[in-house]
């Protein structure tokens, strides 16, 4: 079966430094892969999604980035963090090939930027 | 842009009672998919229900059934028989399936249900 690991589940950081969160999937190949961001009352807001290995699309501008160093691996970094930074953070997976196009998702990480 | 609409930010309903939570979405796309997600308090995103657009008959998951009603774009999620695990935020979410979903989620602000003992 398919599972979805995320962490860290909890990050308290500084502005201005910098951020790495990771996420894996096991069971599955070439899945596409997403990170989305949930303020707090608010719906989930696609940040990047991934169709391959290398292959990023960006839905927001900001000073987030990600990268997929291999093809079940999923990065969410940032150089320098800003207060409005804060929030929920999920990754998710759907199967790459197919129509069943729901996302299952990993665990969230809350982040608190100060 | 595709947007989906929950214009409802909190619902109450009795233990054991129905309840109908409201969405509605915006695309010019004929083919897509529509879902309900449960957002219990620990914050696990589980989906409870889909529905492709091509299809008329709307979907049922044990007590969860849809009203789908693709003309006026709108996807409500029935809850029969209210259980006090139901308790959650309800999410609307749309893709596209031109993007083979691919593109990911749009999803709606969210419901939040309360279940009253």
């Amino acid at each position: 079966s398919q599972t979805i690991h995320q962490w860290p589940a909890t990050l308290v950081q500084p502005v201005g430094s910098p951020l790495s969160l990771e996420c894996t999937v096991e069971g599955t190949s070439n899945p596409n892969l997403y990170w989305y961001r949930q303020a707090a009352g608010r719906g989930l807001q696609l940040l990047f999604y991934s169709v391959g290995i290398g292959q990023i699309s960006s839905e927001v501008p900001q000073n987030l980035s990600a990268s997929r160093p291999q093809d079940r691996q999923f990065i969410l970094s940032s150089k320098k963090l800003l207060l409005s930074d804060s929030g929920f953070y999920l990754c998710a997976w759907s199967p790459g090939m197919g129509v069943n196009t729901e996302a299952f998702f990993g665990q969230g990480t809350r982040l608190t930027v100060v | 842009a595709q947007t989906v609409t929950q214009s409802q930010p909190e619902m109450s309903v009795q233990e054991a009672e129905t309840v109908t939570l409201s969405c509605t979405y915006d695309t010019s796309e004929s083919d897509y998919y529509l879902f309900w997600y449960k957002q219990p308090p620990s914050r696990q995103m589980i989906l409870v229900i889909r529905q492709e657009a091509y299809k008329q008959q709307n979907a049922t998951e044990n007590r969860f059934s849809v009203n789908f009603q693709k003309a006026a774009k709108s996807f409500s999620l029935k809850i029969s028989d209210s259980q006090l695990g139901d308790a959650a935020m309800y999410f609307c979410a749309y893709t596209s399936y031109s993007g083979g979903g691919a593109d990911g989620l749009t999803f709606g602000k969210g419901t939040h249900l309360i279940i009253q003992p």
